[in-house]
């Protein structure tokens, strides 16, 4: 079975740019989270989407926003990107029956 | 690893002797727990859970105990080996949706 996919893996944007990253499910799994981790926040909760409805929301502003299709794929999109910006993002899967996290390798933004 | 706190507590130990790792968690609503494991580049690695119906739970090498009264997790690995050197988070969740909490996380390092 295949693990859970994110992509980019690395990317460089500069401040005021946008970013989308893309995050491929483990297949059959409908729940799909997001998180920053930073040497300074650690791992923080960004959001939740199942079935494409978003099922949670962390303190995080506006800019932060993301979605899910119906194939449980999800993007999130950082607008008007900041310094601090710059972290891993990490995508979970998890499966109905769990509600263990299943983590991709991540996506490393840095933010110039 | 590079993605994680600069200045995390640090565990060291002699390879062959049993670890321990200990988490405060945030809420007493808390009914599930997790522990992680991530390695340098990585993203986090489920170890074992445990329910707050539990009081312990064992692995394959590996045990976690929780405590409600003092709001306490501890993860104890068996036989230390290299392999095991990592940063290990615990996670905590309550109600409704996976979104955890993740504790600030302890660097592991296994001496030969």
């Amino acid at each position: 079975k295949a693990g859970v996919t994110q992509t980019p893996r690395y990317l460089i944007k500069t401040r005021g740019q946008q970013v989308t990253l893309s995050c491929s499910p483990i297949s059959g799994h409908r729940s799909v989270s997001w998180y920053q981790q930073t040497p300074g926040q650690g791992l923080q909760f960004l959001f939740e989407y199942f079935s494409e409805t978003q099922r949670n929301k962390g303190n995080f502003p506006g800019r932060f926003s993301g979605r899910q299709f119906s194939n449980s794929r999800s993007e999130m999109n950082v607008s008007t990107l900041e310094l601090g910006d710059s972290a891993l993002y990490l995508c979970a899967s998890i499966p109905d029956s769990t509600g263990e996290l299943f983590f991709g390798e991540g996506s490393r933004l840095t933010v110039l | 690893g590079e993605s994680v706190g600069l200045h995390l507590p640090t565990l060291s130990v002699q390879e062959g002797d049993n670890s321990i790792i200990n988490c405060a968690y945030s809420n007493s609503a808390s009914d599930y727990f997790i522990w992680y494991k991530q390695e340098s580049g990585k993203g986090p690695q489920f170890i074992i859970d445990i329910r707050s119906n539990m009081d312990k739970r064992q692995g394959q090498r590996v045990t976690v105990l929780l405590n409600k009264t003092v709001k306490h997790l501890s993860l104890q690995i068996a036989a230390t080996q290299p392999g095991d050197s990592a940063v290990y988070f615990c996670a905590e969740n309550w109600g409704y949706g996976q979104n955890f909490v993740f504790g600030p996380g302890t660097r592991l390092s296994v001496l030969p």
